[in-house]
């Protein structure tokens, strides 16, 4: 079945120690997000790839960086994660007007990574 | 600029009993708007979408809503609540015609099913 995958589900990282969460997808959708989501709050978008167009958020911290090296995998790079980065990060993706098929509007979520920082 | 408001962050409904979510949105152009589920430790799944055509629409998992352009909302009911559906869930509208499909997401409902 086509979808998002997420590695690792579970990662555990110390102050300030840089960590990478990867994503990847099966579903050749052009259009990759990266969001965070604290307990009991809505997910909150940090950046997003619109083919290789990264477009970032206002309010994301320089703190998080992400790459897109090909179509399929999109990573999100903590340099130096806080305790208050402790969070769910959630990956999605969706196929935007451009892309054969037209736009599926939707967004389609991975199980998200679960960061916790000791 | 877009925004989505839900009312009451927890629902609590005994099982087989009315499920109603309610949700209000902000748009300055005809809406594209969703239901995600979410359970615990999980990723977001989508329950349905309205973008053109008929008004009340169906999803999966017995829900249904209905879009109201007059009264800017778009309510998910599902007659008959099953303690499977205890989970987050949440509202949100397209930014369509920005490259992107960016969302804007609702605070979010938890439902509580009581058996």
């Amino acid at each position: 079945d086509a979808m998002v995958i997420q590695n690792p589900r579970y990662q555990v990282t110390q102050f300030g120690k840089p960590v990478t969460l990867s994503c990847s997808q099966t579903l050749n959708h052009n259009v990759m997000y990266w969001y965070q989501q604290k307990s009991s709050q809505a997910p909150k978008l940090l950046f997003h790839y619109y083919d290789k167009d990264f477009n970032n958020e206002a309010d994301t911290p320089d703190n998080f960086q992400s790459r897109r090296p090909n179509t399929s995998f999109c990573f999100l790079d903590i340099r130096s994660p806080g305790l208050g980065d402790a969070a769910m990060y959630l990956c999605a993706t969706s196929r935007d007007l451009s892309s054969a098929g037209g736009s599926s509007y939707e967004q389609y979520f991975g199980p998200g990574t679960r960061l916790t920082v000791t | 600029a877009q925004s989505v408001t839900q009312l009451g962050s927890h629902v609590s409904v005994s099982e087989g009993a009315l499920v109603l979510l309610r949700c209000n949105y902000s748009s300055s152009v005809p809406p594209y708007l969703f239901w995600y589920v979410q359970y615990p430790n999980q990723g977001l799944q989508l329950l349905l979408k309205y973008t053109t055509g008929a008004t009340l629409v169906k999803g999966i998992n017995g829900f249904e809503a209905e879009f109201k352009k007059s009264e800017t909302s778009f309510h998910l009911t599902k007659p008959s609540a099953h303690m499977s559906d205890a989970a987050e869930y949440f509202c949100a509208v397209s930014d369509y015609e920005a490259a992107g499909n960016k969302l804007t997401f609702g605070g979010g409902t938890r439902v509580l099913v009581k058996p």
